[in-house]
């Protein structure tokens, strides 16, 4: 079963933050981000595993609460190389990856 | 550059035509992966293989073929597509250890039309 995200889509000025959430109804290992701009292959962000840990990405850091079996990206102070389409991806020890339907950013100047 | 190539970029083609996807991984990793993309929808997992032997049918119609010769080259067979089968066709690769999986690299997608 696919993962949740919301929100579908946001617009941001630079320096703006955004969160993006992630909920999936089954017990989750990991959960993955990516982005993908238009007309290219979605490129990975990050991996969260099970235990809640938090991790950074430039200025993009995600959390991972297995008990709720959710996940957040934050965008922080915003540029606008971020705009793009966040995908996350849920793992349940099946070695594959749940989908979620995207979250369209877009950043202005 | 991602390590993941895909050909053709885009593919026109008939319904009644035969045609195939090419994907190759230079990362050395374990497992592929063909997924679609289609506009407004999350990306559907259509095929996994895991140290070439496919591990997943996700329920794809028989009018899509994989094969997998080796650990670095994955194809996808066409043949009397639908017009619904217009999409893009992404193939991932990533290497398969212990408990967890690890990242997976897209290659750009063959963006494919059906007439």
């Amino acid at each position: 079963q696919q993962p949740v995200q919301s929100p579908q889509a946001v617009i941001l000025r630079e320096g703006e933050d955004a969160v993006i959430n992630c909920s999936s109804s089954k017990a989750l290992y990991s959960v993955h981000w990516y982005r993908q701009k238009h007309g290219e292959a979605p490129v990975f962000l990050m991996i969260l595993l099970k235990g809640g840990e938090q991790k950074g990405h430039e200025k993009i850091s995600a959390s991972f609460n297995e008990k709720k079996q959710q996940s957040s990206l934050y965008l922080t102070a915003s540029q606008l190389s971020y705009s793009g389409t966040y995908f996350c991806g849920t793992e349940s020890g099946d070695y594959k990856l749940s989908f979620g339907a995207g979250t369209t950013v877009t950043v202005r100047a | 550059e991602t390590g993941v190539t895909q050909t053709p970029r885009h593919l026109v083609m008939g319904m009644t035509n035969k045609k195939s996807l090419k994907c190759e991984q230079h990362l050395g990793h374990n497992a592929m992966y063909w997924y679609k993309q289609s506009a407004k929808k999350p990306l559907e997992l259509m095929f996994v293989y895991n140290f070439k032997e496919q591990t997943e049918n996700n329920s794809v119609p028989s009018r899509f073929s994989p094969e997998c010769p080796n650990s670095s080259h994955l194809f996808l067979h066409l043949h009397t597509l639908q017009p619904e089968d217009s999409a893009l066709y992404l193939c991932a690769s990533s290497q398969v250890t212990g408990g967890f999986n690890q990242p997976q690299h897209f290659g750009d997608g063959t963006r494919l039309s059906i007439l």
